[in-house]
């Protein structure tokens, strides 16, 4: 069965200081991994899709990379506003498509 | 604006009864999803429909039921034989796989056993 799980569960970091998020998956094979942030009370909003092993992606303050048994999420120099869940996703080629969810890491950046 | 509603924003089950959550959603996607959210727990899946007329169940399907009769509307019910159905639940949409874009979510609908 495919499996997700991310660490830290909860992150506390000043403004400014950069830190990591891990996401790791066992996929029978990865069609997809993806990264959400889910702010309280509302729906995940898509952040990143990677397919391979070696892939980046970035978006502001945060990139995320792809091996072949985890994921990160950097964010560089966070701000106030970067607080929220983390969420972390993998499809399975031998799947329908559905995605499956990791717990989240929650992030809370203090100024 | 394309997107993805879902109604109401807050719900109350009394024990025993059977309540439908709507999702509506605009972008004309095929594909649609139902998940529940509970603290600390990841979003777990309910039930899916990749076309119309079809569906199929998830993780937990037990305790719910879904139709799909309109490519736009995936509404979901949670009937008596949810023990424990107090929970936030999304609904979600995609084009077939929901690769580059991922899927989009609604605002969610948070129900509560009174």
């Amino acid at each position: 069965e495919d499996q997700v799980t991310q660490s830290p569960e909860a992150l506390r970091l000043q403004e400014g200081e950069s830190s990591s998020l891990n996401c790791s998956y066992t996929v029978s094979g990865l069609r997809g991994l993806f990264w959400y942030r889910q702010d309280p009370g509302k729906g995940p909003e898509f952040l990143f899709t990677l397919y391979s092993a070696g892939e980046e992606k970035e978006k502001e303050r945060l990139k995320a990379t792809l091996t072949k048994k985890e994921s990160f999420l950097h964010i560089t120099a966070p701000k106030p506003e970067d607080s929220a869940t983390y969420l972390c996703a993998v499809q399975d080629v031998l799947g329908n498509n559905d995605m499956r969810f990791g717990a989240g890491t929650r992030l809370t950046v203090k100024p | 604006d394309g997107g993805i509603t879902q109604s109401p924003k807050y719900l109350f089950r009394k024990e025993g009864q059977n309540v439908t959550l709507s999702c509506e959603q605009n972008l004309n996607h095929d594909a649609m999803y139902w998940y529940r959210q509970d603290p600390g727990q990841g979003l777990r899946l309910i039930y899916y429909s990749q076309i119309v007329n079809d569906f199929q169940k998830g993780d937990i399907a037990e305790g719910y039921s879904v139709s799909r009769e309109k490519k736009e509307s995936f509404p979901l019910t949670v009937t008596s034989a949810q023990k424990n159905p107090t929970a936030f639940y999304l609904c979600a949409s995609s084009t077939g796989t929901g690769g580059d874009d991922g899927y989009t979510f609604g605002s969610g609908t948070r129900l509560t056993v009174v």
